[in-house]
């Protein structure tokens, strides 16, 4: 059973328009999440994380939002750009820091 | 400095035939990670080394295995290859958002 989970495969959005991508986890021992981008023929890149001891973290255009009680976080680009179509994957850590978690990927498509 | 290196980029197997997968890293980081990315399920992490001389098991270890040869290199090998093990693999190294991934190998087995 997938621990963090993006239920949205796909999402297509338009230039400058908000493009917001969800992620739930089932697992209360997460405690540091992260947010990868990644395109094609190429391996993942970190975006930006969030603690659990915080709500939101900000950096440019990005924003991710966690919802401790729900288990639920959010990425918010804004405004998004075309060179912002990529695969995003979600992913959570417990405070052992070894591993990660990786939900299964959202596919944005920003059209100009 | 190449970051993550990952050799080789393309890879067809037959069903039973062995190889192994080089990873190599530049960065100086203790940790480094081997995973799987098939579609809808994200990447899952086969096996990971968190210093040199240590190896422990992931999510998904069975049918591979991996040695980490020094703090630089840390590899992963199929024994006996399945149609199930056709996936796009990726190495990584470094700890929590620092974790750097290669441009990945695609490994089909028929």
């Amino acid at each position: 059973d997938q621990q963090v989970k993006q239920n949205s495969p796909s999402l297509s959005v338009q230039e400058g328009r908000i493009s917001i991508l969800n992620c739930d986890y089932t697992n209360s021992m997460f405690d540091y999440f992260l947010w990868y981008k990644k395109y094609p023929a190429e391996g993942p890149t970190f975006l930006i994380s969030i603690s659990s001891i915080k709500d939101k973290n900000e950096d440019g255009r990005f924003t991710v939002f966690l919802n401790k009680s729900a288990k639920h976080l959010s990425l918010h680009i804004v405004p998004s750009q075309p060179g912002d179509s990529a695969v995003y994957f979600c992913a959570a850590s417990d405070n052992a820091g070894n591993m990660l978690t990786f939900g299964g990927g959202t596919r944005l498509m920003v059209k100009p | 400095n190449a970051g993550v290196t990952q050799t080789p980029k393309f890879q067809v197997l037959k069903t039973g035939q062995s190889m192994t997968l080089q990873c190599a890293q530049d960065m100086n980081h203790n940790s480094m990670y081997w995973y799987r990315q098939d579609p809808g399920m994200g990447l899952r992490l086969i096996y990971y080394s968190a210093s040199e001389g240590t190896t422990d098991k992931g999510e998904v270890p069975n049918g591979y295995n991996v040695s980490r040869l020094n703090k630089r290199e840390f590899s992963l090998r199929l024994e006996s290859a399945a149609p199930s093990q056709t996936s796009v693999y990726f190495c990584a190294a470094g700890r929590y958002n620092e974790q750097f991934f290669g441009p990945g190998t695609r490994l089909t087995v028929l």
